[in-house]
């Protein structure tokens, strides 16, 4: 079985600038979450898809963050404009029932 | 809101002993209690979980037990080895509307030198 995916695994952008990140879960795992974890704290939630509903957004941190889930399958979390506090390490993670999976994570340096 | 804590923040020992890694939490009331393994640039390998009426689960050389009453999880190693180098993490999940929401602490970095 496949696990969890993202990508990019590191994106470095300009201030100001758009970015996307991307998310495959686990075949056949409705729940999908994004985390973050910025330098020197901990990881922290950001959302909760259900199939394509958002279950629980109240991690986001601000309007510039967009995240969707299309079909229920992969997620994009989409960054617009990118500020110098959205760098950090974004973590993916999906669920079948209690136990979370998670990816790689994708490292965003935003300069 | 749920604040994690563990400590220590970092521990190093010589390979073959047995370790203790703390947990705690400020809110009883979780759904569970999941220990994550995160090695240097890679993501969260999950190592137990715990739901909120066990006790304790165990894996191989990893036992974890939970008191939710006082808010507290360990992470027992058994015999540590190299291989176990690695920072560990503990994180609970809410109830209710936050179900499925982890909240996590800082992570105890492990090292285990031969």
């Amino acid at each position: 079985e496949a696990g969890v995916t993202q990508f990019p695994s590191h994106s470095v952008i300009e201030k100001g600038q758009t970015v996307t990140l991307r998310c495959d879960p686990i075949s056949g795992h409705d729940n999908l979450y994004w985390y973050r974890r910025v330098m020197g704290k901990e990881i922290k939630f950001l959302l909760h898809f259900v199939k394509e509903s958002k279950q629980d957004e109240s991690g986001m941190p601000n309007n510039r963050f967009l995240a969707e889930r299309t079909g229920g399958t992969y997620s994009t979390l989409k960054v617009q404009p990118a500020e110098l506090e959205d760098s950090g390490v974004y973590f993916c993670a999906s669920s079948r029932q209690y136990e979370q999976y998670f990816g790689p994570g994708t490292r965003l340096t935003v300069t | 809101k749920q604040e994690v804590t563990q400590i220590p923040a970092a521990l190093s020992v010589p390979e073959g002993e047995n370790l203790v890694l703390n947990c705690s939490f400020t809110d009883s009331a979780i759904y569970n209690l999941q220990w994550f393994r995160q090695d240097p640039g890679k993501g969260l390998t999950s190592l137990l979980l715990i739901q909120s009426s066990q006790r304790e689960q165990t894996s191989g050389r990893l036992n974890a037990s939970l008191d939710k009453s006082s808010g507290r999880s360990t992470l027992y190693i058994a015999a540590s080895q190299p291989g176990d180098s690695a920072t560990y993490l503990c994180a609970v999940a809410g109830r209710g509307s936050t179900l499925g929401r982890l909240y996590f602490g800082r992570g105890t970095q492990l090292t285990v030198w031969p």
